[in-house]
């Protein structure tokens, strides 16, 4: 099945610093997300990405499919940015079945 | 309009017993998915249903079964509960195959 690996497993931050994590999947995709998931579980929708850029915030997102990677961008970080961050993706030949990330651990400190 | 629901957000079982998991989709949502979280082996795929049919499975034993009604709710069945089991239990939903998916806030079981 499709593989997902994401880096760094684990990031260090002072709040107001910029970070970059990334996602590399090992076959095409039709769907690829980006999640937050909050202290009390529950995995909250950053983006829809399988393909190009987009914005929210101070957040941002590039998935270069025929590269087969990712990008999540976090600039000017906050405490409230905590948390772990999954990249799931759902393979061209499973439809219906997303494949997580070991996800990153973000820890921004004031 | 109302997130995924699941119910019972919290439970504690004893090994050997059942547990029945359920999932109320978003409205107009027809895939329903199941994941496990757990510290040693993160997210994993359980099943994946679309108008009331298993589409897609995971690599977890038969004890671990689902079904989705005809109004697209979901649920998920573990038997014989072994200490292993214990785990968050995740459900999306998405209106097709695809699209984005919304995750409920997830239902944690405790086998002791």
């Amino acid at each position: 099945g499709i593989q997902v690996e994401q880096s760094p497993p684990d990031l260090i931050l002072q709040e107001g610093a910029n970070s970059t994590l990334r996602c590399n999947f090992s076959d095409s995709v039709n769907n690829l997300q980006w999640f937050h998931q909050n202290p009390w579980g529950q995995l909250i929708n950053l983006f829809y990405i399988p393909s190009g850029t987009k914005q929210n915030g101070r957040l941002s997102a590039t998935t270069v499919a025929t590269e087969r990677y990712s990008l999540l961008y976090i600039s000017s970080s906050q405490t409230t940015d905590s948390g772990v961050y999954f990249c799931a993706v759902e393979g061209n030949t499973n439809a219906g079945k997303s494949t997580f990330g070991d996800g990153t651990t973000l820890t921004v400190k004031p | 309009k109302a997130g995924v629901t699941q119910t019972p957000r919290y439970l504690i079982k004893t090994r050997g017993q059942q547990v029945t998991l359920s999932c109320s989709p978003i409205s107009g949502h027809r895939s329903v998915s199941w994941y496990q979280q757990t510290p040693g082996q993160g997210l994993q795929f359980l099943f994946e249903y679309f108008s009331e049919t298993q589409r897609n499975k995971g690599n977890f034993p038969g004890r671990f079964s689902g079904r989705q009604f005809s109004n697209s709710r979901s649920e998920m069945n573990v038997s014989t509960l072994e200490l292993g089991d214990s785990a968050l239990y995740l459900c999306a939903s998405s209106s097709t195959t695809g699209n984005t998916i919304y995750f409920g806030e997830g239902s944690w079981l405790t086998v002791v």
